[in-house]
């Protein structure tokens, strides 16, 4: 079946340093999604893309679709204290199911 | 609007016990789902829906059901407890359409089997 791996499992970081997830599928998508958990909570949308090479941003936080649609990259510049948490991946088909990655979790040191 | 919401928050069960974990939005979407999500680990679809009267099975389904009576409600039933569904289980809707399918997830509930 479909699967969604993501990398690294666990980043650890200093407050002002870049971090980047990444995230990879099994078969091409039709779209992938980005959701963050903070620590005890449950995922919250962060953002969408559909298109092949896409590539968009919101704020600090840099999102990209692959040309095949089968990876995807979510970066963060100057990590804040605020972005604690861990990063899903979830790649979609066209079936409106999700298969999330294992999911990245971001640690910063103020 | 409420969103997502889901009840209990936090339940303690013995092995073959019986229990229906709730989960209702008031959004009006079409699309429920739900997750399970092991510590550490990403969220395995369980069960979803598409419509009331419409269910269909994830990757993980083995030890729970589902009924979808209502656009509104979507409850999960675990029938005989096991201490490997000792898990955090989130439900989530979504309204298909316009090429954006975000999923809302609710707050969780955490289930411990003994």
């Amino acid at each position: 079946g479909q699967q969604v791996m993501q990398i690294p499992q666990y980043q650890h970081v200093q407050e002002g340093e870049d971090f980047t997830t990444y995230c990879n599928s099994s078969t091409t998508l039709s779209n992938i999604q980005w959701y963050k958990q903070r620590p005890g909570g449950h995922p919250v949308f962060l953002i969408q893309l559909v298109k092949s090479g896409e590539v968009k941003k919101q704020k600090r936080l840099t999102f990209q679709f692959g040309e095949a649609k089968k990876n995807s990259s979510l970066h963060i510049t100057a990590t804040q204290t605020t972005d604690v948490g861990t990063y899903f991946c979830a790649g979609g088909d066209s079936s409106y199911k999700l298969i999330f990655g294992s999911g990245t979790r971001l640690l910063v040191r103020p | 609007n409420a969103g997502v919401t889901q009840t209990p928050k936090f339940r303690i069960l013995k092995i073959g016990q019986s229990m229906t974990l709730q989960c209702t939005q008031d959004m009006n979407h079409n699309y429920m789902y739900w997750y399970r999500q092991d510590p550490g680990m990403g969220l395995k679809l369980i069960y979803y829906s598409v419509g009331a009267g419409i269910t269909d099975k994830g990757e993980v389904p083995n030890g729970y059901n589902v009924s979808r009576s209502t656009t509104e409600d979507f409850p999960l039933r675990l029938e005989l407890a096991a201490p490997s569904q000792t898990s955090v289980y989130f439900c989530a809707s979504s309204y298909p359409g316009q090429g954006l399918e975000t999923q809302y997830f609710g707050p969780g509930t955490r289930l411990l089997v003994l």
